[in-house]
């Protein structure tokens, strides 16, 4: 049952606190992405990696960070420079083949604070 | 002038009624013109994407492409409760970096 799986559904971060967000894919994809959603705003890329070992800033990157140690797995930190963390998270992976496909998406993580 | 702009509704129809969702775009080098579906509290899923002016259909759904006008528009006809939730354009700019719309949100009533 191949798929994005992301956890925890709700996180609650308390004032100064870094926070992870977890996203795993099986779908042998190369790329993996984080977006932000907020309510009118649509979704926004925070991060992006390409292949492992290897990440670029998306258009909001300030206050979070990442890594991509495996193929499988690209989690997400929100730090505490992150002043506006309230959202929904959204991870999201691509391409295992020479063709140009899109990008599928996990379930998403709520993220609010205490 | 932002790259995208989609009316967020809320959209609000009887069902059977015919849907249209509309996206105006202003970078002439956006290259796949994608919609997704997204169910509350739920990630996006990818219902139609076209890479060419024109039309192409699937089911009951239409995606429309008018690149000289930079605007893209999906129909749903005979729409149904279960097509209730937002739709978001979307659009391909360089490698595999998307582009959304805010999203328009869609209620479909009995």
């Amino acid at each position: 049952d191949g798929g994005i799986t992301q956890s925890p559904k709700y996180l609650f971060r308390k004032e100064g606190q870094n926070v992870t967000l977890s996203c795993e894919q099986n779908l042998n994809h190369d790329a993996m992405y984080w977006y932000r959603q907020d309510p009118g705003q649509g979704l926004r890329l925070i991060y992006y990696s390409q292949i492992v070992n290897d990440f670029q800033k998306g258009d909001i990157a300030e206050g979070y960070s990442v890594s991509r140690e495996k193929k499988e797995s690209f989690p997400l930190t929100v730090t505490s420079a992150q002043k506006n963390p309230t959202a929904f998270y959204l991870c999201a992976s691509c391409c295992g083949g020479p063709a140009w496909e899109t990008q599928y998406f996990g379930p998403g993580t709520r993220l609010l604070v205490l | 002038q932002k790259e995208v702009e989609q009316d967020p509704g809320p959209l609000s129809v009887p069902e059977g009624a015919i849907v249209s969702l509309n996206c105006t775009y202003s970078n002439s080098a956006f290259q796949y013109f994608m919609w997704y579906r997204q169910y509350s509290r739920k990630g996006p899923e990818l219902l139609m994407y076209t890479y060419s002016s024109g039309n192409k259909e699937d089911g009951r759904f239409t995606a429309q492409v008018d690149k000289s006008s930079k605007y893209i528009s999906l129909f749903i006809r005979d729409s149904q409760p279960s097509d209730s939730a937002t739709y978001l354009c979307a659009f391909l700019r360089g490698y595999n970096k998307l582009i959304f719309g805010a999203g328009t949100r869609l209620a479909v009533h009995p």
